[in-house]
């Protein structure tokens, strides 16, 4: 899975609790990403970063947060305003952000269950 | 409007014949097209990508993709299926600020 480390690998949670998902790259990558995976509809863009301290919404952000202190870590929190956020996430990483013609790789996901 | 189909959500085909997983896709001016394969419980990977030039392109795994412009068509073949090669297989274009993936495509390669 190429540099990108995600943890935990599954992640239960109870009504109204936030999660934060842990997403780490040692590829020196400018860009990061999160996605979420959902059975028969491929993956959709959550937020993404192309530069630390910087990010932007992707087209389902809400009742989700990011933050890119550091270059080589993206967490997401899953948070209690997310009304059904049971999926697989996917964090990416690029060298450079979404407009470039650079190949996105992936992590090995989370399974986030809510109970 | 933006978009990318793969119009069967399963293919079926025979170890040792030849697959075609199909992909087309809507974007305005040039396209960059990606494939990708996902195992059960797994991050995508890189297959390959079209960005300009020859219009076939080979990646990994013994995968090529066929670009055809007038087509708007982005398809994933390989000559010789293999039971491993089943998967997940998701087609990727650019769009404006983001990857727009495909809803997926499985294969299913029978021995």
């Amino acid at each position: 899975d190429g540099g990108i480390t995600q943890s935990p690998k599954y992640l239960f949670r109870k009504e109204g609790q936030n999660v934060t998902l842990s997403c780490e790259q040692n590829l020196n990558h400018d860009a990061m990403y999160w996605y979420r995976q959902d059975p028969g509809q491929g993956l959709r863009l959550i937020y993404y970063s192309q530069i630390v301290n910087d990010f932007q919404k992707g087209d389902i952000a809400e009742g989700y947060s990011v933050s890119r202190e550091k270059k080589e870590s993206f967490p997401l929190t899953v948070t209690s305003a997310q009304k059904n956020p049971t999926a697989f996430y996917l964090c990416a990483s690029s060298i450079a952000g979404p407009l470039s013609y650079n190949e996105q790789f992936f992590g090995p996901g989370t399974r986030l269950t809510v109970l | 409007a933006q978009s990318v189909a793969q119009p069967e959500d399963q293919v079926n085909v025979a170890e040792g014949n030849p697959l075609t997983v199909k992909c087309t896709y809507s974007v305005s001016g040039n396209p960059y097209l990606f494939w990708y394969v996902q195992y059960p419980n797994r991050g995508l990977q890189f297959l390959l990508k079209y960005i300009t030039g020859d219009n076939l392109v080979k990646g990994s795994y013994g995968f090529e993709a066929e670009f055809n412009k007038s087509q708007t068509s982005f398809h994933l073949k390989k000559p010789s299926a293999l039971v491993s090669d089943s998967a997940l297989y998701f087609c990727a274009v650019r769009g404006t600020g983001k990857l727009i993936f495909g809803q997926g495509t499985t294969l299913q390669v029978k021995p």
